[in-house]
């Protein structure tokens, strides 16, 4: 069975500092991987993907994640947020054939002026 | 193209009432999937669809009822609301592997339904 390991459910991080967003994940196969960004009030919507391939991934918005399979880990990485990167982050992972996916408890990033 | 598509945004119901929540999309996936979302527990799977006329149960199915008639509908049906069920739901579709089994890729999320039962 598949599982996903936000451990961090608040990250505060001043405006035009780095940041990183941390997923950890289990599966017995190969697996796709997703970060979503929920606005407030909005649905989700898909800032990358990890499908097959360079395991360095860029999305949209600056941000970037490294799917690492010795780790288990894809954590979501911005050199500089801005104000409006404020929002809740979904990791989420699919074991390949399977055909659920299974997401993070989420992580807010809040942007301090 | 409109998306996802969920009706109604809101909806209060008192304990034991039945309602439907409605999902359409307009991009021809074959996969659909309702979802809820409660404070510090993320998204769970409630049910989802392949394709017209195939439905499984995800990781919270009890409570909720769906069909698939067509691609681009997948309603749900909560068949006695309990107040348990105050949540907000999500309904997705996705893209499959062409070709091959019906797997999500990237999922394409409505505006979400908040639903409260008193």
């Amino acid at each position: 069975a598949q599982s996903v390991t936000q451990l961090d459910s608040q990250v505060p991080v001043f405006e035009e500092a780095p940041v990183e967003l941390r997923c950890n994940y289990s599966s017995s196969v190969s697996v796709y991987l997703f970060w979503y960004v929920q606005y407030p009030n909005q649905g989700l919507q898909l800032l990358l993907k990890y499908l097959s391939g360079s395991t360095l991934v860029k999305g949209i918005n600056g941000f970037e994640a490294e799917f690492n399979k010795s780790q288990t880990s894809f954590h979501l990485r911005k050199p500089s947020v801005h104000i409006s990167d404020t929002a809740e982050y979904f990791c989420a992972v699919s074991d390949r054939g399977y055909q659920k996916v299974t997401f993070g408890t989420g992580t807010k990033l809040q942007v301090i002026p | 193209n409109a998306g996802v598509t969920q009706t109604p945004k809101f909806q209060v119901l008192k304990t034991g009432q039945s309602m439907t929540l409605q999902c359409a999309q307009d991009m021809n996936h074959e996969y659909m999937s309702w979802y809820r979302q409660d404070p510090g527990m993320g998204l769970r799977l409630i049910h989802y669809s392949v394709g017209a006329g195939i439905t499984d149960q995800g990781e919270v199915p009890n409570g909720y009822n769906v069909s698939r008639s067509t691609t681009e509908d997948f309603p749900l049906r909560l068949l006695s609301a309990a107040p348990s069920q105050t949540s907000v739901y999500f309904c997705a579709s996705s893209y499959s592997i062409a070709g091959g089994l019906a797997v999500p890729y990237e999922q394409y999320f409505g505006p979400g339904t908040r639903l409260t039962v008193t």
